[in-house]
């Protein structure tokens, strides 16, 4: 039972560089959630997706796209990568959506954009 | 604006000590969870608390939610190296808006000596 897997777990990039970070859950769970993680910024929401078909703006939208792709997985994309990206990304997702529902996290994609 | 205030920010204590984590607020939450994370890995879902007065443990772990549901307190008794790592807490509310929130403190570094 794998629950939230990410991929890649490690990335370097250069400022303006593209890349999507994958997200797949196997818990059958509706609602999906991209945030980041930065040192004395807590975690941070920066999109969301309640339901298969649905994405909303979370805390921190600016700079990055996402795809609910199908009940499973859910992808976070930086079209134009820049230094203020690098963070530590995590993937979550819960059973229905709410901020009353628990979060089962994936174990993140630390970034460094240069 | 933050919104939950945790502290301390950092404690590192010796193994058998005791050790209360406090998360502070002046907004009222519908519930209240706490997340442990260790180095490498996503949060960890360690409790929810729902109902203001209530107190739950978790083996040598004792959650306290304030009867204002405005803040909440880890307690730890007989520290174990294992439970070294970042605790946090994650507290739901209703904005202005009329959208419901989930809002991360910063979080709660304790590192555990043997």
């Amino acid at each position: 039972n794998a629950g939230v897997t990410q991929t890649p777990k490690f990335q370097v990039l250069k400022t303006g560089q593209s890349m999507t970070l994958q997200c797949a859950q196997d818990m059958n769970h509706n609602s999906m959630y991209w945030y980041r993680q930065d040192p004395g910024m807590g975690l941070r929401l920066i999109y969301y997706s309640a339901s298969e078909g649905t994405t909303d703006k979370g805390e921190v939208p600016n700079g990055y796209n996402v795809s609910r792709l199908n009940k499973r997985e859910f992808s976070l994309r930086l079209e134009s990568a820049a230094p203020s990206q690098t963070s530590v990304y995590f993937c979550a997702s819960s059973t229905r959506p709410g901020p009353n529902s628990p979060l089962h996290f994936g174990n993140g994609t630390r970034l460094t954009v240069t | 604006t933050q919104l939950l205030e945790q502290s301390p920010q950092f404690l590192s204590i010796q193994e058998g000590e005791n050790l209360t984590v406090y998360c502070n607020s002046s907004s009222v939450f519908s519930s209240l969870q706490w997340y442990r994370q260790e180095p490498g890995e996503g949060p960890v879902l360690l409790v929810t608390v729902v109902t203001g007065g209530e107190v739950k443990k978790l083996k040598r772990l004792t959650f306290q939610f304030g009867d204002a549901r405005k803040d909440s307190s880890l307690h730890i008794t007989a520290a174990q190296p294992g439970d070294t790592g970042l605790y946090l807490c994650a507290g739901a509310f209703w904005t202005q808006g009329g959208s419901e929130k989930l809002v991360f403190g910063k979080g709660m570094k304790l590192t555990v000596n043997p």
